[in-house]
């Protein structure tokens, strides 16, 4: 079975402060992973996603993420956060047949203006 | 990729009585996904509903208390039965799709559902 976890669970940024959230998985196949964000009282929305080439993956909002196969890790990356960037994250890994996708707990980021 | 159209969008329901959600696909999919979101929570898997065959729970989840339909390869229903406000959450269904060697996930709008 595969499995997702993100390590930090609650990050307090300034506004311009550099983010990277954490996301390693153990899966023994091929994988597609996700980021996944959650604006306060709104649904997911996809940041970003790996499926296979250049493992740093562009995602909108400034939002990156960079696949270390030997480490199973996708972390998130934002150069610059914002006040807007306050949400909860969720980093997801499909396993490459398609019938399993896991989430992770969750990051909940708050940037303080 | 995929459209998927959840409802309702929420709800307020009495302990005890039930609600049923209902997700359609704008195509064809072989297997739909039900999460649950309890406040303040990751998403967790309730069940994936097959077509033409029942539907396979995940640990805590039984059949009795989240009835599943799977009628055909583009809807599926989700019923919450018997319900007790620790069922208060979002449920959101959810496809993954493949084209060629990539597999995306899709999610509906959400479920926010209240139980008083």
């Amino acid at each position: 079975a595969q499995s997702v976890s993100q390590h930090n669970h609650h990050v307090i940024l300034s506004e311009a402060a550099s983010l990277e959230l954490g996301c390693n998985y153990s899966y023994g196949g091929t994988v597609n992973l996700f980021w996944y964000v959650q604006y306060p009282g709104q649904h997911l929305q996809l940041l970003l996603k790996y499926f296979s080439g250049d493992p740093l993956v562009k995602g909108i909002k400034g939002f990156e993420a960079e696949f270390i196969k030997s480490k199973f890790s996708f972390n998130l990356r934002k150069p610059s956060v914002q006040w807007s960037d306050t949400a909860e994250y969720f980093c997801a890994v499909s396993n490459n047949a398609g019938n399993m996708l896991t989430f992770g707990g969750g990051t909940r980021l708050m940037v303080k203006p | 990729s995929a459209v998927i159209s959840q409802k309702p969008s929420r709800d307020i329901c009495q302990r005890g009585t039930s609600l049923t959600i209902q997700c359609q696909v704008d195509s064809q999919v072989t297997m739909m996904f039900w999460y649950r979101q309890q406040p303040g929570q990751s998403l967790t898997l309730i069940a994936t509903a097959n077509q033409g065959s029942e539907a396979t729970y995940e640990s805590g989840f039984v059949i009795d208390k989240f009835p599943i339909s799977r009628p055909n390869l583009t809807f599926s229903t989700l019923t919450v039965s018997n319900m007790s406000p620790e069922d208060s959450s979002i449920y959101l269904c959810s496809v993954l799709k493949r084209s060629g060697q990539v597999v995306e996930a899709f999610f509906g709008q959400g479920t926010r559902l209240t139980v008083v």
